[in-house]
Parts: structure tokens; C-alpha cells; sequence
């Protein structure tokens, strides 16, 4: 079945762009997401990209789609304090939730 | 909008004991599922619903069950609770036919002593 892996902490400066990255073993994962989850709360939907784009814009967000490798990258550009959260990559065959695989998580922490 | 709501958001159980976990969302969202979140680890389905009456297990159904007799509501009870059932539960729901986008709830923190 599908894994995605994703590093579990990444730590950048105020300012700076993050990069938070992830792979998932299935090729033939067509929905590619990336949920938020800040402390207390629930995830919520970031953006996500389909498999037949490479890239995907979103004011600070820049989501980056390698198939061959099956890599995906989500770049945040100016990281402010309010994006301090975990980031989830997940990965789905078709637009069934239910078969929504997510990675652990990659908890984002930004010094000043 | 409230969105998806659970109750409660604190509960510690005795091994042993027996509770529901509620969860209630207002978008009129055909589909409903339950997950767990272990520390370090991604979500695991537990059970969904694609509608009123119908569920269908996930990835980690042991020790759970569910029902759904409205739209709006997806309860989840542990019977028998066991420390391995320790861990954060969400309840999600998603509209039909769209980018399989969910929309959770606030988490519950069950722990089991």
C-alpha cells in the first residue's frame, strides 16, 4: 500500500522560505495534499495539486510536484511566527477521502 | 459556521470502561470518518460513512464502532477501552464528488489508565 515519509522537524528564520518535503511509494497517487494542524486544533487544507500539474501557486505557497521521483515539496516564502504548525503531506489514488493516506508530519518551528 | 464539532475534548478512561466520542458538522457532508493521531505518526482511518445508515471500516477499526443514523452525526464508541487506544481522535466529513478535501474537528484526547 501507499507510504508517504516526510522529515519530522524542520527549523528556519523569520523571514526566510521553508521548505518542507515528502515522498509517498505510489505512483499511482493522483490527489497530493498538504494539511496545517496548529496546536489544539484540527488539520485543515492547505492546497493541494494533482498529479498531471508540476507546480502549484498560492500567494506565500508553492507547492512542487517531481513524479519520476515521486517527491513533493511545499515552499513557504517569507515564513512569518503564524506558520509555526505541523504540516501534513498526504496522498489518494482518487478524490476518495477514505483513501487518503498521510505522512507523520513535519513540525515547522521559526526563531526569530 | 460551526463545521465539525467533537465532544468531548478531554476524557480519561479505566481500562475496561466504555464511552462515545460525538461528533456532530452542520455542512450537510454526505461523508463522515473518524481517525486517530499517535505521537510521530500520520492519521489512521478508524471507520467513515458515506451516508445516512452506511459505514465501512478502515484502517484500524479494532476495539471501535459506529453508527450513522443522520447526516449530521457520526458517533464513536470504544468498548472495553485499552491503554493502546490512547491517542488524539478526529472526527473529518467531506462533501461528495469534490477534491477529497476534509474538514476536521478539534481533536478529542482520550487517554486509558
Amino acid at each position: 500500500g501507499e507510504d508517504v515519509e516526510q522529515s519530522l522537524f524542520l527549523s528556519v528564520r523569520e523571514g526566510d522560505s521553508s521548505v518542507i518535503n515528502c515522498t509517498y511509494t505510489d505512483s499511482s497517487s493522483t490527489y497530493l495534499y498538504w494539511y496545517k494542524q496548529e496546536p489544539g486544533a484540527g488539520l485543515q487544507l492547505l492546497t493541494y495539486i494533482f498529479s498531471n500539474m508540476d507546480m502549484k501557486q498560492d500567494q506565500r505557497l508553492t507547492v512542487l510536484l517531481n513524479k519520476k521521483d515521486k517527491h513533493l515539496s511545499l515552499r513557504i516564502a517569507d515564513t512569518q511566527t503564524g506558520d509555526s504548525a505541523i504540516y501534513f503531506c498526504a496522498a489518494a489514488p482518487d478524490s476518495s477521502a477514505s483513501k487518503i493516506i498521510f505522512g507523520s508530519g513535519t513540525r515547522l518551528s521559526i526563531r526569530p | 459556521n460551526a463545521g465539525v464539532t467533537q465532544t468531548p475534548k478531554f476524557r480519561i478512561l479505566k481500562i475496561g470502561q466504555s464511552m462515545t466520542l460525538q461528533c456532530t458538522q452542520d455542512m450537510n457532508h454526505n461523508y463522515m470518518y473518524w481517525y486517530r493521531q499517535d505521537p510521530g505518526m500520520g492519521l489512521k482511518l478508524i471507520y467513515y460513512s458515506v451516508g445516512a445508515g452506511i459505514t465501512d471500516k478502515g484502517e484500524v477499526p479494532n476495539g471501535y464502532n459506529v453508527s450513522r443514523s443522520t447526516t449530521e452525526d457520526f458517533p464513536l464508541r470504544l468498548e472495553l477501552a485499552a491503554p493502546s487506544q490512547t491517542s488524539v481522535y478526529f472526527c473529518a466529513s467531506s462533501p461528495q464528488g469534490r477534491t477529497g478535501e476534509l474538514f476536521f474537528g478539534e481533536g478529542s484526547r482520550l487517554t486509558v489508565l
